[in-house]
């Protein structure tokens, strides 16, 4: 696709379910981001992947949060038991190569998730 | 990891450029700075990154200081669908590992009034 696409854009899940949440990268995009972004807040890092590999995962939150990219493309971040303090907008952003510092990260709109 | 210190919100005349200043006091030799906005209900947008050079594209200028500490961005000419919150990131790479990450600060809540 021509961006990087995200889905549901909005999910709004009881408190205690299991979520997923969807990222298609550019095609041929090595490094894939996962963030968080609180209302009102900056995004913060959560995990990153070079292809199938998620070299860095420092920023999840808690063992209920898990994400992987089994082929090395789609993506996928998945909670557990979500709790109220898990609402906030969930992006995912893309990048061609992962060597040289100077490549820009491509976003997507962002998943909306709303714990009731 | 470098931070970055921006105003919480500025505004802007339509028409007008648009000056957004970041301090970024303990960025280190190999850090880049990069510059992303957001508009309401979108993901951050990529507009121009430097080292130490200033830079120009076809949205925007960035003037790094010489003593790398500080830099702004311009916006030449801003119109209403500039209004966004523009964030300044340094930039950490770690080449080993070949893995990278933006660290987003509040950013900068510009708003261009007509």
């Amino acid at each position: 696709g021509a961006g990087v696409s995200q889905s549901p854009r909005y999910k709004v899940a009881k408190r205690g379910q299991d979520v997923a949440l969807r990222c298609d990268p550019i095609s041929g995009h090595v490094s894939l981001f996962w963030y968080q972004q609180a209302l009102g807040q900056g995004p913060e890092f959560l995990t990153y992947f070079q292809n199938e590999a998620q070299l860095d995962k420092s920023g999840l939150p808690s063992d209920r949060f898990f994400a992987e990219r089994p082929e090395g493309s789609v993506s996928t971040l998945k909670i557990q038991r979500t709790q109220q303090e898990d609402s906030a907008v969930y992006l995912c952003a893309s990048s061609l190569a992962f060597r040289s510092p100077i490549t820009e990260a491509f976003f997507g709109q962002g998943t909306r998730l709303t714990v009731v | 990891d470098a931070k970055t210190t921006q105003p919480p919100s500025m505004d802007c005349a339509e028409g007008r450029a648009a000056n957004l200043p970041c301090n970024h006091s303990t960025i280190s030799g190999n850090e880049y700075v990069y510059w992303y906005r957001q508009i309401h209900s979108q993901g951050p947008q990529y507009i121009i990154h430097g080292l130490k050079n200033n830079e120009t594209n076809e949205m925007a200028s960035l003037i790094i200081t010489e003593d790398r500490k500080s830099s702004t961005l311009i916006l030449p000419h801003a119109t209403l669908r500039d209004t966004a919150v523009y964030y300044c990131i340094v930039r950490v790479a770690f080449f080993r590992y070949n893995f990278n990450k933006f660290y987003f600060g509040s950013g900068t809540k510009l708003n261009v009034k007509p």
